[in-house]
């Protein structure tokens, strides 16, 4: 079976402050992909990442950082120097044998408080 | 570009009812599917459309369905209405399903009464 964990539920954070968010998935397949997106309350999800299994190398967007270890099965993500905007909910995502069909984590709530 | 829309924003409905949401995929963009949202489930696919074939559908009663038009608009109807269906319902559109990155709408806010 395909499942995605996050298992932080809420991460409050001081502005400044670098926070990771933890990503496990669990899949048979060979061939996959790995996405992380944002819910600001606004309630629209934004994409982030898109991240395919063979490719193992850590990507790097301005304060934004990726860490995919296919031997442990986690996609991490890194916010570095945190800032109030970076309020939202991010979902890890994993999909699912099916181009149309994401199976998403429960997702992880991060406050960033000035 | 426009990105996608969904109308309405918000429903109020009662238990028995149904309802049509609309998405409107992001202009070019063929493949859409379909998401519920609730605190308890979290995200849920609720089914996917390419040039009007359903290709894949989630784990849902009968009581949810869809279609999608021929310029990609796309519908899902939910019908006899429960209280358990109150969600959010996310639209999220693509080129072509190969393409994998999905783009969302701001979701069509459902509260079952």
């Amino acid at each position: 079976a395909q499942k995605v964990t996050q298992a932080q539920t809420e991460i409050s954070v001081v502005e400044k402050e670098d926070v990771t968010l933890d990503c496990v998935y669990e899949t048979r397949d060979t061939t996959y992909y790995l996405f992380w997106y944002k819910q600001p309350p606004s309630g629209e999800l934004v994409f982030l990442i898109r991240r395919n299994s063979f490719d193992e190398q850590n990507e790097i967007s301005g304060r934004y950082s990726w860490n995919f270890q296919k031997s442990t099965s986690s996609f991490n993500f890194t916010i570095t120097a945190s800032q109030v905007v970076d309020s939202a909910v991010y979902f890890c995502a994993l999909e699912g044998g099916s181009q149309g069909n994401l199976i998403f984590g429960k997702g992880t709530k991060l406050s960033v408080k000035p | 570009k426009a990105g996608v829309t969904q109308t309405p924003r918000y429903l109020i409905k009662t238990r028995g009812q149904q309802v049509t949401l609309s998405c409107s995929p992001i202009s070019g963009h063929r493949s859409v599917s379909w998401y519920q949202q609730t605190p308890g489930q979290g995200l849920q696919f609720l089914f996917e459309y390419f040039s009007e074939t359903q290709r894949n559908k989630g784990n849902f009663p009968g009581r949810f369905s869809g279609r999608q038009f021929s310029n990609s608009r796309s519908e899902m109807n939910v019908s006899t209405l429960e209280l358990g269906d109150s969600a959010l319902y996310l639209c999220a559109s693509m080129p072509a399903p190969t393409t994998y990155e999905q783009y969302f709408g701001p979701g069509t806010r459902l509260t079952v009464t």
